[in-house]
């Protein structure tokens, strides 16, 4: 499978804990991008890295809300002091670079925050 | 900021009914993306629209880029009970980065 991946698929937390997920790209694609998505909402976008640079951020990605591409090839997002508000599925894409940047999606890792 | 109509918000059909769908925006996008959403998975692509005025088909699918950049549509012909699920459009701007979401309309198809 040459998907996009995403580690943990689901996630339960204490409310004030920090958590960490991960994104494994297409292979060869420079592209990454974050979404966050609530119940009965379309994703809304989160960030993008080109290769290691982290070109674009939302104004949701608050001061709890860190995210790393350090090699240009996987990515982690990290919330620290999570807070109940934060649950949502959390969704990661890639796409290659061109006018065609089509972006393909992961299947989401599910946080919920007790 | 950018406001992005899709509808209907749900559909509820018999199989081998056709179905339509589509997005309004207030802004002038690029490109035009239709995805599908099954429950607890990530969206997956249908149909990419980069051209406005152009019209693609993806087996039954249809999806026209407006002409005026702010609109497109999408069409199921024939469906069938594994078209359910969530169908987003999500076009994109200026920007290479992010796209924007519509609401979604959820279709429900019965046999």
């Amino acid at each position: 499978d040459t998907g996009v991946s995403q580690d943990p698929r689901h996630k339960i937390t204490k409310r004030g804990q920090n958590v960490t997920f991960r994104c494994d790209p297409i292979s060869e694609h420079n592209r990454l991008y974050w979404y966050r998505q609530t119940l009965g909402q379309g994703p809304e976008f989160l960030t993008y890295f080109q290769n290691e640079a982290q070109l674009e951020k939302s104004r949701l990605l608050s001061d709890r809300f860190s995210a790393e591409r350090p090699k240009g090839s996987f990515s982690t997002l990290e919330i620290q002091r999570t807070e109940q508000g934060d649950s949502a599925m959390y969704l990661c894409a890639s796409s290659p670079v061109g006018y065609t940047d089509t972006q393909y999606f992961g299947p989401g890792t599910r946080l919920t925050v007790l | 900021g950018q406001q992005l109509n899709q509808s209907p918000q749900s559909m509820f059909i018999q199989e081998g009914e056709d179905v339509s769908m589509n997005c309004t925006s207030s802004s002038i996008f690029n490109t035009w993306l239709w995805y599908k959403q099954d429950p607890g998975e990530g969206p997956v692509l249908l149909i990419a629209l980069y051209k406005a005025g152009e019209l693609t088909s993806n087996g039954r699918l249809t999806a026209q880029f407006g002409i005026t950049r702010k609109d497109s549509f999408l069409n199921i012909s024939a469906s069938i009970p594994s078209d359910v699920g969530i169908y987003f459009c999500a076009p994109r701007g200026t920007s290479y980065g992010k796209l924007t979401f519509g609401q979604g309309t959820i279709l429900t198809v019965h046999p």
